[in-house]
């Protein structure tokens, strides 16, 4: 059975710091791994999808990376803006069944403190 | 702008009485999910439709049903709310199931449901 971890559950950091949430999953045969943004009270960002043939995908300030050997996706901040507290989730679309299904992380909630 | 709306934003109900909370999308995609998250966890998938055909997860309570009348709506039925189905409602659609990038999914901003 597919389970996705999220560490550290909570971070602050001090604006302008660069930073990385950790998110790790126990079965290596997906097709897809998603970063998505939630603020307090509401719905689901997307922030990157990535393939499970690509490494990494960027936008903007946000790296993301996968490496499905290990079971570990990064998501690399840069800069880090009071804009960006939030809580992040990952979520595993696995193979074996629908490519629909997401399963998720219980996510890391970040504060950056101006 | 293209989207995913959810009506209405916050919902109350009593213990028992059967309420309905709606999706529609804007980007004419042909999949609809439910998810329910409660508080302090991972959003948890109850049911999808690809395109009229339902698909339900097999541990989603029977309480839970759906119904997809066309391709922009997709409701949410909760036949007898429990204190436990307190929680966040999220509506999410993707533009096709299948192995590349057509399966990202797109979320609404969420229902959240009280049960009094």
């Amino acid at each position: 059975k597919q389970e996705v971890t999220q560490i550290p559950a909570a971070l602050s950091v001090p604006e302008g710091e660069n930073l990385v949430l950790n998110c790790s999953f126990t079965d290596s045969a997906i097709y897809n791994l998603q970063w998505f943004r939630q603020d307090p009270g509401k719905g689901l960002t997307s922030l990157l999808l990535i393939q499970s043939s690509q490494r990494e995908q960027t936008s903007g300030r946000l790296n993301a990376s996968l490496d499905k050997s290990s079971g570990r996706s990064t998501l690399y901040i840069a800069a880090s803006q009071p804009g960006d507290s939030a809580t992040y989730l990952c979520a595993v679309s696995p193979r074996g069944g629908a490519t629909n299904k997401l399963i998720f992380g219980t996510g890391t909630l970040l504060a950056v403190q101006p | 702008d293209a989207m995913v709306i959810q009506n209405p934003r916050y919902q109350v109900t009593q213990f028992g009485k059967p309420v309905t909370l709606s999706c529609s999308q804007t980007l004419n995609h042909n999949v609809m999910y439910w998810y329910q998250q409660k508080s302090s966890q991972a959003p948890k998938l109850l049911f999808h439709y690809y395109d009229k055909d339902f698909n339900n997860e097999a541990d989603t309570p029977d309480n839970f049903q759906s119904r997809r009348p066309n391709t922009s709506f997709c409701f949410l039925d909760i036949r007898s709310p429990g204190l436990g189905d307190a929680a966040m409602y999220l509506c999410a659609t993707s533009r096709d199931l299948g192995l590349a990038a057509v399966n990202e999914q797109f979320f609404g901003p969420g229902t959240r449901l009280t049960v009094l």
